[in-house]
């Protein structure tokens, strides 16, 4: 069974722009969760989504959302980019039931100058 | 935002020794996990405790869930040159939190 794929890998960005990150999750697994990391913070969480709808938010500003579509896939987009935002924006997936057992994809390092 | 306190920050260690970490927290979690992170990649679950006292192995691992709920260690046996890696625990209550992490190197 094919693992959670995040595209793009990674990825370089200026202030101000916006981007889109993308995720799909294990086959068969509807609930999907975006995470930040970084060296200062660690792993930060930022929303879990489960049949598309947001069910969790964490503590992170208005520019960052997410959405997640009717076969489970998810996207997280980050408006205005600011150069804090530089991260490995992680992607994770879970089955209904189990959300606490949560399963990463690779990432997507985005590096904002 | 919210992290646990993971012990220690490092170590390195020689292949074949045994290994330990914990994390704890102030907050009381019904659920611990612990992943390993090698770079460039994203996290592995390798344990997940779901009752406090739980003891849980997989293979040379072991990791327990602490009785006042509030903690949770990781031990590994005999430790080898791939086991090099950043470990994480994790609490759940309603979302994931994640500690700071242990970076663990082995000498061949």
């Amino acid at each position: 069974k094919a693992g959670v794929t995040q595209t793009p890998r990674y990825l370089i960005k200026t202030r101000g722009q916006q981007v889109t990150l993308s995720c799909s999750p294990i086959s068969g697994h509807r609930s999907v969760s975006w995470y930040q990391q970084t060296p200062g913070q660690g792993l930060q969480f930022l929303f879990e989504y489960f049949s598309e709808t947001q069910r969790n938010k964490g503590n992170f500003p208005g520019r960052f959302s997410g959405r997640q579509f009717s076969n489970s896939r998810s996207e997280m987009n980050v408006s205005t980019l600011e150069l804090g935002d530089s991260a490995l924006y992680l992607c994770a997936s879970s089955l209904e039931g189990r959300s606490y057992e949560q399963y990463f994809g690779p990432g997507t390092r985005l590096t904002v100058t | 935002g919210q992290q646990l306190n993971q012990s220690p920050q490092s170590m390195f260690i020689q292949e074949g020794e045994d290994v330990s970490m914990n994390c704890t927290s102030s907050s009381i979690f019904n659920t611990w996990l612990w992943y390993k992170q090698d770079p460039g990649e994203g996290p592995v679950l390798l344990i997940a405790l779901y009752k406090a006292g739980e003891l849980t192995s997989n293979g040379r691992l072991t990791a327990q869930f602490g009785i006042t709920r509030k903690d949770s260690f990781l031990n590994i046996s005999a430790s080898i040159p791939s086991d090099v890696g950043i470990y994480f625990c994790a609490g759940r209550f309603q979302k994931l939190v994640f500690g700071t992490g242990t970076r663990l190197l082995v000498s061949p």
